[in-house]
């Protein structure tokens, strides 16, 4: 079993559509949980970090369930700059910060 | 962003060769990583390293080796290079202590070996 799974996708969705990944982490120890954003051949990029009490941030929310192990990210009213691959990124205590990726969920966004 | 760059960004090598991927970034940052990533799959770390001279075995280690002698500079080198190392190579550096625990990203090295 991988240490962190998410769901490939892809997810083709409308512009202004809402739409949600998730994504289920093995370790219960980890510590730190993180949405990376991917375009296309690029470097990832931080979207944003996800707290225990849920986040916020303009159009995306990510939500952290601890005891069933996974974690959310919510998309709304998406735009067609929104099209990219998202990896879920799990970091353990342990300060060096050894960060584990999911394989991405791709989304597409169509006019 | 950071600043962190990879060198080279192409690199076309054949079966047996060695091969040295460089990264450099100019933040102070403690902390480097190498992944590699692969079609349809998320990034795999290779090493890792938390400080000068300190480095450690990442999930993919086998067929791999880091150094890192000065801050900035973090080497990975492809022994005797295989074509199953084909591959997208990422650099990542992180500060330490970072609230956000952000990972900063080079642009990454296309390594096709034949």
């Amino acid at each position: 079993r991988k240490e962190v799974e998410q769901d490939p996708g892809p997810f083709n969705v409308p512009e202004g559509a809402t739409v949600a990944f998730n994504c289920t982490y093995s370790n219960s120890a980890s510590q730190s949980f993180f949405w990376y954003r991917q375009d296309c051949r690029k470097e990832p990029k931080l979207l944003m970090s996800v707290y225990s009490s849920g986040n916020e941030d303009g159009r995306f929310t990510a939500q952290l369930n601890r005891a069933s192990q996974y974690i959310s990210l919510l998309i709304r009213d998406s735009k067609l700059s929104d099209s990219a691959t998202y990896l879920c990124v799990v970091k353990g205590s342990n300060n060096a910060g050894k960060s584990t990726f999911g394989d991405g969920t791709t989304l597409t966004v169509k006019p | 962003d950071a600043g962190i760059t990879q060198s080279p960004r192409h690199k076309v090598t054949e079966t047996g060769t060695p091969v040295t991927l460089r990264c450099h970034q100019t933040e102070n940052h403690r902390y480097m990583y190498w992944y590699r990533q692969d079609p349809g799959h998320g990034l795999r770390l290779i090493h890792y390293s938390y400080g000068v001279k300190d480095t450690d075995k990442g999930e993919v280690s086998d067929g791999y080796s880091v150094s890192r002698s000065k801050t900035e500079d973090f080497l990975l080198t492809l022994e005797s290079a295989t074509s199953s190392q084909t591959s997208v190579y990422f650099c990542a550096s992180r500060e330490a202590g970072a609230l956000d625990e952000k990972l900063f990203f080079g642009s990454g090295t296309q390594l096709s070996v034949l």
